[in-house]
C-alpha cells in the first residue's frame, strides 16, 4: 500500500538555527502534500501545503519544496524559535482522495 | 465561530460494549476524515468521506464503521471495541479534497 516516511523522528536545534524535515511518498500519483504541526496536547494545524505543479512554497521563515521525480518533499524552518517546538507531521493525498501521514518528527528548539 | 466538535472527549469502556464517537462541522465541508494517533506511528485515517452518503476505507478501517448521513455530522461507530482500539481519535473536515484540513480537540479512548 501506500506510504509516507519522515527524516529524522526527533530534530534538537539552537534558537535562531535552521530546521529540516525531510519526507518521501511511494504513490506517484500522489497531488497534495500538507504539512501540520501539533503542540503537546493539542490539535494538529496545517502550517504549509503545496501542490503537485510547483517546485517550491515560502511563508515567512517556513518553505516547502517538492520534487516530484525523486518523490520528496521537505519542510525548512529558518530563525527557529521556542514556540516552534512541536511534532510536525507531512501527509500526501493520493489521486482518490486518501491521506496519507507521515510518523512525525519532535522539533526542539534550545534557548 | 467555525469549528468541528468531537464528543465524548474521553471514554473509558470494556471489551466489546458498542460505542459511537460523535464528529460535527459547522464550515459547510465537503470531506470529512477520521484518525487514530498511536506513539511512532502519526496519524493513520480510518475512514473519509467525500461527501453525504459517499464514504471510504482509510488505512486502518477495520473494527470501524461510519457514516454520512448528514454533511455535517459523521460518527464513528465501534461494533465491538477491542484493547488494539485504544487510541485518541480525531475527527477532520476540509472544504473539499486536497485542501486544509481542521482537525477536532480529540477523543482519548480507553478498552479494557
Amino acid at each position: 500500500g501506500e506510504n509516507v516516511e519522515q527524516h529524522p523522528s526527533t530534530l534538537s536545534v539552537q534558537e535562531g538555527d535552521s530546521a529540516v524535515i525531510k519526507c518521501t511518498y511511494s504513490d506517484s500519483a500522489s497531488n497534495y502534500f500538507p504539512w501540520y504541526k501539533q503542540e503537546l496536547g493539542k490539535r494538529p494545524q496545517l502550517i504549509i501545503d503545496i501542490r503537485s505543479n510547483v517546485g517550491e512554497k515560502k511563508d515567512q521563515r517556513i518553505a516547502v519544496t517538492l520534487n516530484k521525480t525523486a518523490k520528496h518533499f521537505s519542510l525548512h524552518i529558518t530563525e527557529t524559535q521556542p514556540e516552534d517546538s512541536a511534532v510536525y507531521f507531512c501527509a500526501a493525498e493520493t489521486s482518490y482522495d486518501k491521506v496519507i501521514f507521515g510518523p512525525g518528527t519532535s522539533l526542539s528548539v534550545i534557548p | 465561530e467555525a469549528q468541528v466538535t468531537q464528543n465524548p472527549r474521553y471514554l473509558i469502556t470494556v471489551t466489546g460494549k458498542k460505542l459511537t464517537v460523535t464528529c460535527s462541522q459547522n464550515m459547510n465541508h465537503e470531506y470529512m476524515s477520521w484518525y487514530r494517533q498511536d506513539p511512532g506511528l502519526g496519524l493513520r485515517q480510518i475512514y473519509y468521506s467525500m461527501n453525504v452518503e459517499v464514504t471510504d476505507k482509510g488505512d486502518v478501517p477495520e473494527g470501524y464503521k461510519v457514516s454520512r448521513k448528514e454533511k455535517r455530522n459523521f460518527p464513528l461507530i465501534l461494533e465491538s471495541p477491542s484493547p488494539n482500539q485504544t487510541s485518541l481519535y480525531f475527527c477532520a473536515s476540509s472544504l473539499r479534497t486536497r485542501s486544509e484540513q481542521y482537525f477536532g480537540p480529540g477523543t482519548r479512548l480507553t478498552v479494557t
